[in-house]
């Protein structure tokens, strides 16, 4: 089956450092990669469309300049969450098509944990 | 866009006994999914479902799209199905999968 794979997993660091997380599709290539962020007791919300060779989308109300997204090539795609402050502690988790994302199901990382100190 | 709604958001069970989660999707779909998110965050694909029905073990999934909705139904449930169930849907006019608000199932011994 298709496995997205995520890393680091848990990641603590101090306020107005940077941190990069990086999602990989490893036994599939994808165009397109979505990031979500997910607060306790609260569903997931979609970040950004990160896409390959091309500038990532950001959805309303996200900072494109606190959240980098790069994605270099078709099985990679890393999110920096830059100068990070205490309330950008959150679950931050990726996911990528198998296929067109219109029409196909999504496979999703396990996720990191950020707490910023 | 579009509008993803479970219910009941949350729903405590006695080991053993069957339930049903629906999820209501405000547009037409090309996409539906079924997840369980663990304590440890990880979502697990349940099931693609944009139509039809389809049956994994002890759980099953129904997706009526004509209607705009989708229903789970647990089976005999365990301890280990305790955990937030998700519907999320990509829209006929997008490519970003939805979330639902989740309902969070707590199964009791």
């Amino acid at each position: 089956g298709a496995v997205v794979s995520q890393h680091p997993s848990r990641v603590i660091c101090k306020s107005g450092t940077s941190v990069k997380i990086e999602c990989r599709s490893l036994d599939f290539q994808a165009t397109t990669m979505f990031w979500y962020r997910q607060f306790p007791k609260q569903s997931l919300m979609l970040m950004a469309t990160s896409n390959e060779g091309s500038k990532a989308t950001y959805e309303q109300g996200v900072e494109k300049d606190k959240f980098l997204i790069n994605h270099a090539s078709l099985t990679l795609s890393t999110l920096t969450v830059t100068s990070a402050h205490p309330e950008d502690s959150s679950f931050y988790i990726c996911s990528a098509p198998t296929g067109n994302p219109h029409n196909s199901p999504l496979h999703f990382g396990n996720g990191t944990r950020l707490t910023v100190t | 866009g579009i509008q993803v709604e479970q219910s009941p958001p949350d729903l405590i069970l006695q080991e053993g006994a069957n339930s049903t989660l629906r999820c209501n999707f405000s547009d037409s779909v090309n996409n539906l999914q079924w997840f369980h998110q663990n304590p440890w965050g990880q979502l697990i694909n349940l099931f693609y479902i944009p139509s039809g029905t389809k049956q994994n073990g002890r759980l099953s999934a129904t997706t009526v799209a004509t209607e705009r909705y989708s229903l789970l139904y647990i089976s005999s449930s365990q301890t280990t199905d305790s955990g937030v169930y998700f519907c999320a849907v990509v829209g006929a006019a997008g490519n970003k999968l939805t979330f639902g608000g989740g309902t969070r199932v707590l199964v009791k011994p």
